[in-house]
């Protein structure tokens, strides 16, 4: 149980383009979802938390115009980034709280964004 | 401000050879602390939840502790398959954000 996908498992996209990021819980409905970031050899930076139906909240020094979050169900959430950059190249992972039970964080397996 | 110190940060075991790994926090309020396992290229797994000081939970190998300053991770007898980074997070009891370590990576040689 506790099921968490993301799709795609890899990107590789052009400078000035943008690509969107799906995260889905598989087996539970979730109240919370997270986006990170991970840089290699370093731990996850939270970017944003959205819930469904109400607009993301974005930590401070991440571009909200720029990492574009849908939560769209309770079982979906979307990352768009916009324009990519090469410095937007990075892993980056979501997380869902189940809406009935505890507090932990299911992770996906995360995206590999490379931007050329 | 919530913070997280995970030691040591790389450990390298022989196998069977038992050992711990440290995190220590500071939070104002604790709703709970969380160990996840990451392996290379995977986001990470979720192993524990600990809720208030002196409980513990095993997990095969695993077991987790917690006190008012800090939580171990115990791996007895680790075989190579341990091998992982363990990374260490605190939930505050005002929110749902966690907040990490920069985790213990661990290697067990055959």
């Amino acid at each position: 149980g506790a099921v968490v996908s993301q799709h795609p498992s890899r990107v590789i996209c052009k400078s000035g383009t943008s690509v969107k990021i799906e995260c889905r819980s598989l087996d539970f409905q979730a109240t919370t979802m997270f986006w990170y970031r991970q840089f290699p050899k370093k731990s996850l930076m939270l970017m944003a938390t959205s819930n469904e139906g109400s607009k993301a909240t974005y930590e401070q020094g991440v571009e909200k115009d720029k990492f574009l979050i849908n939560h769209a169900s309770l079982t979906l959430s979307t990352l768009t980034v916009t324009s990519a950059h090469p410095e937007d190249s990075s892993f980056y992972i979501c997380s869902a709280t189940p809406l009935a039970g505890g507090h932990e964080q299911y992770f996906g397996p995360g995206t590999r964004l490379t931007v050329t | 401000e919530d913070q997280v110190t995970q030691s040591p940060e790389a450990l390298r075991l022989q196998e069977g050879e038992s050992s711990s790994l440290n995190c220590s926090y500071t939070v104002s309020g604790l709703r709970g602390l969380f160990w996840y396992r990451q392996d290379p290229g995977k986001g990470p797994e979720f192993l524990f939840t600990l809720y208030s000081a002196g409980e513990e939970k095993e997990k095969e190998r695993l077991k987790a502790t917690l006190t008012k300053k800090e939580s171990f991770l115990h791996i007895t007898a680790p075989k190579p398959e341990d091998s992982a980074t363990y990374l260490c997070a605190i939930q505050e009891t005002s929110g749902s954000r966690l907040t990490f370590g920069e985790g213990t990576q661990l290697t067990v040689n055959p």
